[in-house]
């Protein structure tokens, strides 16, 4: 079983819907929790990261982590064309330690 | 943020030969990262580099296979040996800002194909 699983997609959304992403992990030890986007041949841009449990807002998207059930999201709001790209959950253990990757979610955004 | 550029973005090599991707940064960072991302799947830590001493290779990956090398604070080379077509991936180098708060960057990517 992987440490990290990651709702696998591929996820079809027309413009201005909610768009929830969600992983879920096994290892306890992780105390930070990272989202990043990737667009196609490009390498991960880092959206938002969340130390230990809650909820953090930038703009359009909402990380939430509920560790208590080793799960985490994220939300977009009013979603866009332009957020049509893989999203990709991480989790570690520590700042400077190494990140676990999900599989990623393939999000489209149809106008 | 850092910005990171590799090269070659992209090369097509034989089985049995050997190529080596360089990570430039534009500012010093104390660790940098090298990752495999397959075709479909997610990124795989290689190998963690930082400056001054010898890098340390994940499970499933060897120094014989994969020498990185970091000479200084604002690069590194990563050399796939001896590639066969399973070597066929996305090669991606990552730095760690190294301030408090959490920030990872990734290069672009070096998209390698072996025939």
């Amino acid at each position: 079983q992987k440490e990290v699983e990651q709702d696998p997609g591929p996820l079809s959304v027309p413009e201005g819907a909610i768009v929830s992403l969600n992983c879920t992990y096994s290892n306890s030890a992780f105390q930070y929790f990272m989202w990043y986007r990737q667009y196609s041949r490009k390498g991960p841009e880092l959206l938002m990261y969340t130390y230990s449990s809650g909820n953090k807002e930038d703009g359009r998207f909402t990380a939430q982590v509920d560790k208590s059930s080793k799960y985490i999201s994220l939300f977009i709001r009013d979603s866009q064309p332009s957020d049509s790209a893989t999203y990709l959950c991480a989790m570690s253990e520590s700042r400077a330690g190494k990140s676990t990757f999900g599989d990623g979610t393939t999000l489209t955004v149809k106008p | 943020s850092a910005v990171i550029s590799q090269k070659p973005s992209r090369d097509i090599c034989q089985r049995g030969t050997s190529l080596t991707i360089q990570c430039q940064v534009d500012s010093q960072v104390t660790m940098m990262f090298w990752y495999r991302q397959q075709p479909g799947q997610s990124l795989t830590l290689i190998a963690t580099a930082n400056q001054g001493s010898e890098a340390t290779y994940e499970s499933g990956f060897v120094i014989d296979k994969f020498p990185i090398s970091r000479p200084n604070l604002t690069f590194s080379t990563l050399t796939v040996s001896n590639m066969s077509p399973e070597d066929s991936s996305i090669y991606l180098c990552s730095v760690d800002s190294g301030r408090g708060s959490y920030e990872q960057y990734f290069g672009p990517g070096t998209r390698l194909t072996v025939t």
